[in-house]
């Protein structure tokens, strides 16, 4: 059964706290993303990468990081630096291959709630 | 439709009656639209998608239109039921100038803002 998780769904952290958010994909997909969703709002790129060890900023990467050492991971920390770090976190995968080039399949977000 | 306001825009309708969601895009140079549906506490699923040539495109209760003279797309759908009642999001791919090493570009998608859609019983 091929899918993106992300774990956990449910995240809570101290401030000045760095955390890490896990995304784990099993599509063969090349592309990975990281969104961030905010109450009332659309979804804002924070990261992607469209290959292995490769990975480029999105409009809000301030105060993240990101790794792709492994096609079928993504991982996405969020530092201290990070102002307002409470929100949504999506992540996605995208496959050139097929006739929906560029859809993007989400994970089931976390949620990160920083107090 | 969809707006840069702080609010999303929201539409209430009669089960079975048909709803019309809009959206304004941002790039004339955008080649791929998709519209989502997110459902609360859940990642966006994939509804319906339309590449640039086209102007219609019709999947199951759903379609979607592009005209791209006032950049403007709209999602069509046909007999409403609860089950529909979701965020709805359209995107657009804006194609990255940046490939990987095998020449692939993947773009990147732009999404709206979203619309809420309540269905009433």
């Amino acid at each position: 059964d091929g899918g993106i998780t992300q774990s956990p769904k449910y995240l809570f952290r101290k401030e000045g706290q760095n955390v890490t958010l896990s995304c784990e994909q099993n599509l063969n997909h090349d592309a990975m993303y990281w969104y961030r969703q905010d109450p009332g709002q659309g979804l804002r790129l924070i990261y992607y990468s469209q290959i292995v060890n490769d990975f480029q900023k999105g409009d809000i990467a301030e105060g993240y990081s990101v790794s792709r050492e492994k096609k079928e991971s993504f991982p996405l920390t969020v530092t201290s630096a990070q102002k307002n770090p409470t929100a949504f976190y999506l992540c996605a995968s995208s496959t050139r291959s097929g006739g929906r080039s560029y859809e993007q399949y989400f994970g089931p977000g976390t949620r990160l709630t920083v107090t | 439709g969809e707006s840069v306001g702080l609010h999303l825009p929201t539409l209430s309708v009669q089960e079975g009656d048909n709803s019309i969601i809009n959206c304004a895009y941002s790039n004339s140079a955008s080649d791929y639209f998709i519209w989502y549906k997110q459902e609360s506490g859940k990642g966006p699923q994939f509804i319906i998608d339309i590449r640039s040539n086209m102007d219609k495109r019709q999947g199951q209760r759903v379609t979607v239109l592009l005209n791209k003279t006032v950049k403007h797309l709209s999602l069509q759908i046909a007999a409403t039921q609860p089950g529909d009642s979701a965020v709805y999001f359209c995107a657009e791919n804006i194609r990255s100038s940046r490939s990987n090493a095998g020449g692939t570009s993947y773009g990147k998608l732009t999404f709206g803002q979203g619309t809420i859609l309540t269905v009433h019983p």
